[in-house]
């Protein structure tokens, strides 16, 4: 079946600690896009790319990165300048001209 | 301001009731409008999306866009328990570089008890 994988469902991170959230699609689009979900706030847009090799900030860029060295994969890191990451993570992914994006299961990450 | 607000909630109705979803939005370049409903611990789906001003119906669902006052609505019929997830409004404007990067409302929690 095509979609979004995201892993792990669920991650714990120290503090200081850099932590990389996987998302692998199989449904062949060009664009991927990180947000971030947290209670009340909605989805906020953290990095997208829309071509690999390139990748582009999103409204809450600072404290994370990414990579996109595959069309089909696209992974966020969290690094430690990161001071509040305890959030839900999607991922998802869209093909120009078309209307719908889709998105993965999220990853929960916490910090302990 | 945020660019797409939307009511938190929660909102709690009975089975069966009809259910008035609402968002406002303050960008005028925004034409393309989106309802996903998201369960619990999962990612959103689409559930339902218009170009520009007007009404769509899908089933027990029914989007409603007016630009002129920046409003949108998503009404359930007869809803379900199974209708119980949170709703989220988006929108992006025309001449966008990819559907993807949309602006979301914060999401309404919705119940619905037998």
């Amino acid at each position: 079946d095509g979609g979004i994988t995201q892993s792990p469902k669920y991650l714990f991170r120290k503090e200081g600690q850099n932590v990389t959230l996987s998302c692998e699609q199989n449904l062949n689009h060009d664009a991927m896009y990180w947000y971030r979900q947290d209670p009340g706030q909605g989805l906020r847009l953290i990095y997208y790319s829309q071509i690999v090799n390139d990748f582009q900030k999103g409204d809450i860029a600072e404290g994370y990165s990414v990579s996109r060295e595959k069309k089909e994969s696209f992974p966020l890191t969290v690094t430690s300048a990161q001071k509040n990451p305890t959030a839900f993570y999607l991922c998802a992914s869209d093909q120009q001209g078309r209307t719908e994006a889709f998105f993965g299961q999220g990853t929960r990450l916490t910090v302990v | 301001q945020k660019e797409v607000e939307q009511d938190p909630g929660p909102l709690s109705v009975p089975e069966g009731a009809i259910v008035s979803l609402n968002c406002t939005y303050s960008n005028s370049a925004f034409q393309y409008f989106m309802w996903y409903r998201q369960y619990s611990r999962k990612g959103p789906e689409l559930l339902m999306y218009t170009y520009s001003s007007g009404n769509k119906e899908d089933g027990r669902f029914t989007a409603q866009v007016d630009k002129s006052s920046k409003y949108i609505s998503l009404f359930i019929r007869d809803s379900q328990p199974s209708d119980s997830a949170t709703y989220l409004c988006a929108s992006f404007p025309a001449g966008g570089t990819s559907y993807g990067k949309l602006t979301f409302g914060q999401g309404t929690i919705l119940t619905v008890h037998p």
